[in-house]
């Protein structure tokens, strides 16, 4: 089983910092790598499929990178908005979710 | 636009089996790949399986007994049985569509389903 590590577990930002949140798989994933925002009572919102490439109606502030193991979820400058929690999901072999990444406003 | 909603009991008794329901609307079932996936309490996410276009089925490994995914191309809904549920079965259960690429491009606001006596 392919195992995603998501980190840091929590983070606490400022409106307009960069953020960078990190998800690291056990074995080689290639670029099979997806990111999820989840609002609170929401579901999950696809932002980034294929590692770096951006979902439809996504802001440009979004990006993702990696390939292999090591993938980044970057938001360039944040926004109250992007309060919520983040996971990865590998889909290279079968499908598993990282531990997610809750951000919150510093 | 694509909808989808899942319905089903809220509660189910240990031992007995869960069914969900996922109904969706602005797009044909036909077409792409619809999946299950649940939320459990503190955060941990699964994916349980998925039914593609043409009625094949994958499960996770982890499931792969106890599950089953099913569909009704004439209502535009499939379904999701997990049988000999448990505690530890208590989640959040969403449906969500897939395609070849873009994993979970779609989802519904999920269901909680509690498993109790």
């Amino acid at each position: 089983d392919i195992q995603m590590t998501q980190s840091p577990s929590f983070l606490s930002a400022s409106v307009g910092d960069r953020v960078t949140l990190s998800c690291k798989a056990s074995q080689n994933i290639n670029k099979y790598l997806a990111w999820y925002q989840q609002k609170l009572g929401e579901a999950p919102k696809l932002l980034i499929y294929n590692a770096n490439s951006l979902q439809t109606g996504i802001p440009s502030r979004f990006s993702g990178s990696g390939s292999g193991t090591d993938f980044t979820l970057t938001i360039s400058s944040l926004q109250p908005e992007d309060v919520a929690t983040y996971f990865c999901l590998q889909h290279n072999s079968w499908r598993t979710f990282g531990g997610g990444t809750k951000l919150e406003l510093k | 636009e694509v909808q989808l909603q899942e319905s089903g009991p809220g509660l189910v008794k240990p031992s007995q089996s869960l069914s969900l329901t996922c109904s969706v609307t602005g797009y044909s079932i036909t077409s792409n790949y619809w999946g299950w996936i649940r939320k459990f309490p503190g955060n941990k996410m699964e994916w349980m399986g998925y039914i593609s276009y043409s009625g094949s089925t994958s499960y996770n490994p982890s499931l792969k007994s106890r599950i089953s995914i099913t569909r009704d191309t004439s209502k535009n809904q499939f379904f999701l049985q997990l049988n000999s549920v448990t505690t530890e079965d208590t989640a959040t259960y969403y449906c969500a569509r897939s395609g070849v690429r873009r994993v979970g491009d779609y989802w519904g606001q999920g269901v909680m389903v509690t498993v109790s006596s």
